[in-house]
């Protein structure tokens, strides 16, 4: 079936430095691909999305491109912030209209 | 446009108690989601609704979970008897079509003492 793999945390940054947070996926068929978010305490926010090959998905300063080739939608800041500390959840949208997740990266920023 | 709405925010009853969440989805969105998240994990999927039926309710724990959507619109998520297992953090979401993405509620915060 449907599976999503990201890499583990937590990752812990200095503030300024340049965020990779590595996703990878199986599917049948096109899904469309996503990035949540998750600060302390706080529901699920849909952070970005990308629905088709070679698409990238940006907010609030992340990255990511859909990558058939590689399978892959690595997320991606220049520079991150305090408040970037949250937990990022890479997902894809099956055929069923359900989301298959990842386990979840726990992100820290240091100042 | 308005979020999805949750309610209650947090909830603490003891073991054997019933506990009932409620969910109002965005305003056109056919498909409601339960989720289930402990604490450290990602979400589990409890039941899924495409307007008033469900499309899937395999990951349900029957015997003490159930849930309703009236009308095709607000949906309830009951719980009874608890166990402490069930302490976790429900959220409801709704999605018009699938490369929209959800629209998170929330959640509820439960703790079962």
């Amino acid at each position: 079936g449907d599976s999503v793999t990201q890499m583990e945390g937590p990752v812990t940054l200095s503030e300024e430095a340049f965020l990779t947070i590595n996703c990878t996926y199986t599917a049948t068929g096109y899904p469309s691909l996503f990035w949540y978010v998750q600060y302390p305490g706080e529901g699920l926010q849909l952070l970005l999305k990308a629905t088709k090959a070679d698409d990238k998905g940006s907010n609030k300063g992340f990255e990511a491109t859909y990558r058939k080739e590689t399978t892959s939608f690595h997320l991606e800041k220049g520079s991150v912030q305090v408040s970037d500390s949250a937990v990022y959840f890479c997902a894809l949208s099956d055929s069923n209209y359900q989301l298959i997740w990842g386990a979840g990266t726990k992100l820290i920023i240091k100042p | 446009e308005a979020g999805v709405a949750q309610s209650p925010r947090y909830k603490i009853i003891e073991k054997r108690q019933s506990v009932a969440f409620w969910c109002n989805p965005i305003s056109g969105h056919a498909t409601l989601y339960w989720y289930q998240q402990i604490l450290g994990q990602g979400p589990k999927l409890l039941i899924q609704f495409q307007n008033n039926g469900v499309v899937d309710d395999s990951q349900l724990p029957k015997d003490r979970f159930s849930a309703e959507r009236l009308k095709g619109v607000d949906s309830t998520l009951k719980i009874q008897p608890a166990k402490l297992e069930d302490s976790a953090v429900y959220l409801c979401a709704s999605s018009t079509r699938q490369e929209y993405g959800y629209t998170f509620g929330s959640g509820t915060r439960l703790t079962v003492v």
